[in-house]
């Protein structure tokens, strides 16, 4: 398997909602990433888990929250979102903690009403 | 704050005549640098990468060469293909979490 997976591919949200985006990988990555990408962009990193620990942008605000239960599975949970978080979220992951070629997910159009 | 350039934003060739994009990072201590090809609606697919070790690399009809003296690496796509058409990003990283991309470059090849 040589995908990574991202669950759902659509999600509308009220700003009281709270949700959650999916992403797994079977690939036996180590690093796993989020990113956000609003249209006409560049993905944007979000955060970053190597060998199962966070590294945190620290301006990401707090309405967006990260787990990794385990090496194959990566989630992000969204609580009191705004507007302008409208976007494309992407997952990917790679072999190595950062230096190596990255797969990308479908990623979760997300939009915020 | 560090920043990745990229030229230019838009790009469009005659089929079957040659594409080049740049960039340039402002990080020296990037050290792994991507090529990433997003069609409409479509994820980022990596196309071709080149590490701080080496100084060019092709692969078929694609070649990135880097510069580290003065921190720029190019994407050359010769004989271009309908299919080409698409945004190209390029990324630097210099840490497992300090990535950062171009802010792209749409390609578009005209039959």
């Amino acid at each position: 398997d040589t995908e990574v997976t991202q669950t759902p591919k659509h999600l509308v949200m009220g700003m009281t909602n709270k949700k959650s985006l999916k992403c797994e990988q079977h690939m036996g990555h180590r690093a796993m990433y989020w990113y956000k990408q609003k249209a006409k962009k560049p993905p944007e990193l979000m955060f970053v888990y190597s060998y199962e620990k966070l590294s945190i942008n620290e301006s990401v605000p707090s309405r967006f929250s990260p787990e990794c239960p385990n090496s194959s599975l990566l989630n992000l949970h969204l609580h009191a979102l705004q507007p302008e978080d409208s976007a494309l979220y992407l997952c990917a992951s790679s072999p190595g903690q950062g230096m190596s070629e990255q797969y990308f997910g479908p990623g979760t159009r997300l939009t915020v009403t | 704050g560090e920043n990745v350039e990229q030229h230019p934003s838009t790009l469009s060739v005659q089929e079957g005549d040659s594409a080049v994009i740049k960039c340039t990072y402002s990080d020296s201590a990037s050290n792994y640098f991507p090529w990433y090809k997003q069609e409409l609606g479509k994820r980022p697919q990596l196309i071709i990468d080149i590490r701080s070790n080496v100084g060019e690399k092709k692969d078929q009809r694609i070649a990135v060469t880097l510069n580290k003296t003065a921190k720029h690496f190019s994407l050359h796509i010769t004989e271009t293909q309908p299919e080409d058409s698409a945004v190209y990003f390029c990324a630097a990283h210099s840490s497992a979490s300090k990535i950062i991309f171009g802010s792209g470059t749409r390609l578009s090849i005209r039959p």
